[in-house]
Order: C-alpha cells, then sequence, then structure tokens
C-alpha cells in the first residue's frame, strides 16, 4: 500500500471550515484513499473514502487532486467534538488488510 | 445493534506469561483485524483473517497468534508477553469493500 504524509498537527477555529491535507505521492491506480479519525484513545472511526471523484457525507467532504497523489479532507463546520487525530491511508479497498495508519494529524479545534 | 466487541478493556500481566485478548463482532463480517498502537503514534497490523480458518501476519506479527474456528470471533494470543508489547490493541471487522469497524480497544501492560 501507498504510504501517506500529514502534517503533525493544526488549530482550527469552531465553527469555521477544517482542511486536512494528505500526501500519497505513490498511490497506485486501484487504491482509495480512507479518512479515519481517533477521538480521545478510542476506536477508529470510518469518516469517508474516495478513489478519484470527490466525494461528501454528513461528516465530511473529500477533495483528491486530478493526478491523485493528494486529498483534503474538510470539515465544514468545525465543532469541538472535532478535535482527533485524524488518518489518512491509502489501499485497494477495506478488504485489504494490509494497510499502515501513519501518526496522523492532530485537529484541535478551538473555541 | 450489532457492534464489535473486546475483553478485558484492561490488563496488567508479568513478562513471560500468556495472554489472550478477546475480539467478537456481530455483523457476520468475513474480515477481521488486529493492530496495536503505541502512545503517540498509529495503527499497526499485527494479524488478520479473511474467513474461518483463515489468518495473514501483518507488520508486527512477531510474538502474536491468532486464530479463526467461527465467523463471530478473533482472539488474538501473546505466547510469552513482553514489556515491549505493552500497547493499546485494537480489533476491527469489515466486509468486503465497506470500511472497517474498530473495537473499544484493550490497554495492556507487561510488567
Amino acid at each position: 500500500d501507498a504510504k501517506t504524509t500529514q502534517p503533525p498537527s493544526m488549530d482550527c477555529a469552531e465553527g469555521r471550515a477544517a482542511n486536512l491535507p494528505c500526501n500519497h505521492s505513490t498511490i497506485s491506480g486501484n487504491e482509495y484513499v480512507y479518512w479515519y479519525r481517533q477521538i480521545h484513545s478510542q476506536g477508529p472511526q470510518y469518516i469517508i473514502h474516495g478513489l478519484k471523484n470527490n466525494e461528501t457525507n454528513e461528516m465530511a467532504s473529500l477533495i483528491i487532486t486530478e493526478d491523485r497523489k493528494s486529498s483534503t479532507l474538510i470539515l465544514p463546520h468545525a465543532t469541538l467534538r472535532d478535535t482527533a487525530v485524524y488518518y489518512c491511508i491509502v489501499r485497494v479497498n477495506a478488504n485489504a488488510g494490509k494497510s499502515t495508519f501513519g501518526d496522523g494529524t492532530t485537529l484541535t479545534v478551538k473555541p | 445493534d450489532a457492534e464489535i466487541t473486546q475483553s478485558p478493556r484492561h490488563k496488567i500481566t508479568e513478562t513471560g506469561r500468556q495472554v489472550t485478548l478477546a475480539c467478537h463482532q456481530t455483523w457476520n463480517h468475513n474480515n477481521m483485524f488486529w493492530y496495536r498502537q503505541d502512545l503517540g503514534h498509529g495503527l499497526r497490523l499485527i494479524h488478520y483473517s479473511y474467513g474461518v480458518q483463515d489468518t495473514n501476519k501483518g507488520e508486527v506479527s512477531d510474538g502474536y497468534s491468532v486464530s479463526r474456528s467461527n465467523t463471530e470471533d478473533l482472539p488474538l494470543t501473546l505466547e510469552s508477553a513482553a514489556s515491549s508489547q505493552t500497547s493499546v490493541y485494537f480489533c476491527a471487522s469489515s466486509d468486503t469493500q465497506e470500511t472497517q469497524y474498530f473495537g473499544p480497544g484493550t490497554r495492556l501492560l507487561v510488567l
């Protein structure tokens, strides 16, 4: 599976959009981009995933560049409860066990 | 509601002892995974299974074993616990293209 690079930490004001970047320059054509988050040592929680088209669900939006070498997770209106570690991983699909979560980005939402 | 549970939630053991961590899911998912997470870092894959009687080694499998005798359970065994295995252990399950669902974690301390 391709490796990913994320900034170690980011801050965001409550109510503003949080934009979390991820670089995955060695991604293969059949690999999806997945985003998870982990709140205060709980089990990771799925947020969203995509292959090449932009995706949106009730939690977030995922923007994938045309060359697929990077992506951005957007939380449109961050709340204090969105403070968490956010992980970007790439893999063929959820069926592929050979995936590793990097150190992620610690997002702190401030009042 | 379907869920994934882990037991025990906290465990203290001594070096050299055998320890088994339980993971049980009620989604009837074929795929199950075990990860460890060391303080301040992301998750690393230990073992995974794509179905009954199937087991595969992950990134950090040395010192661990799993068995899959039914769909619902994937117990993780530390044959001879070492201090380096002090960590938080997460179990997850998924089915084909779906995302992984994670359990609440087991905190293991090896003295």
